[in-house]
């Protein structure tokens, strides 16, 4: 079935790297994404990696996926406050349908 | 491009009225999805259509939940009657699918929903 699931909360200090984990379940995802959702507003992508990668940087951004593991993580460094948000993993699981985790609340204290 | 727009962006109405909401995706997007976001239940997927027709409606909560999408540039959530329960935030979403493109979702803002 699709599940994806990721930790709800975490807390990190300011110019801390922060690493938010997601486990997903269907291996026939082509695409797997990070979404960030600020207070008030949609949700919005960040970065995606395609499956037959196993890693993507962009800027602060580190995307490293373990398909063996079904594991995707996120890493942001140099944790700014402007960083805190909901940020949401999802894996394509057909041609048009994403399958989102609960999002991970992302607190960046001064 | 305005980007996905949704409206209205607050609504807050009386238990038992009908609630009709709105949603226009990017032009050229052949993909839909009605989401709906609580604190409790996260982000839930209730609808979704491609090129106008809906393709799995397995997440819409009961029938007092339809949605239609008349053309490629106007899609309706309507509740009717609506309930407390059904408080939250409905966001729609359009996308050009992963035949061609990366899949990304694009989201409107959304429209928050209270019934007292």
């Amino acid at each position: 079935g699709e599940d994806v699931e990721q930790s709800l909360f975490l807390s990190v200090r300011e110019g801390d790297s922060s690493v938010i984990n997601c486990t997903y379940t269907d291996s026939s995802s082509t695409y797997l994404y990070w979404y960030k959702q600020e207070p008030g507003a949609g949700l919005q992508l960040l970065t995606y990696i395609f499956s037959n990668m196993d890693m993507k940087q962009d800027q602060r951004l580190t995307v490293l996926l373990n398909k063996k593991d079904k594991h995707l993580s996120l890493r942001i460094a140099d944790t700014q406050t402007g960083d805190s948000a909901i940020y949401f993993c999802a894996e394509n699981t057909n041609a048009g349908k994403s399958t989102f985790g609960d999002g991970t609340t992302l607190t960046v204290k001064p | 491009d305005a980007g996905v727009i949704q409206s209205p962006r607050h609504e807050v109405t009386e238990m038992g009225q009908e609630v009709t909401l709105r949603c226009k995706p990017i032009s050229g997007h052949d993909y839909l999805f009605w989401y709906r976001q609580t604190m409790m239940r996260g982000l839930e997927l209730l609808i979704y259509f491609n090129n106008n027709v809906p393709i799995d409606d397995s997440g819409m909560p009961e029938d007092r939940f339809s949605a239609k999408m008349p053309n490629a540039s106007f899609s309706t959530l309507k509740i009717q009657p609506s309930e407390p329960r059904d408080s939250a935030v409905y966001f729609c979403a359009s996308s050009l699918g992963t035949r061609i493109n990366t899949g990304e979702l694009f989201f409107g803002e959304g429209s928050r929903l209270t019934v007292l």
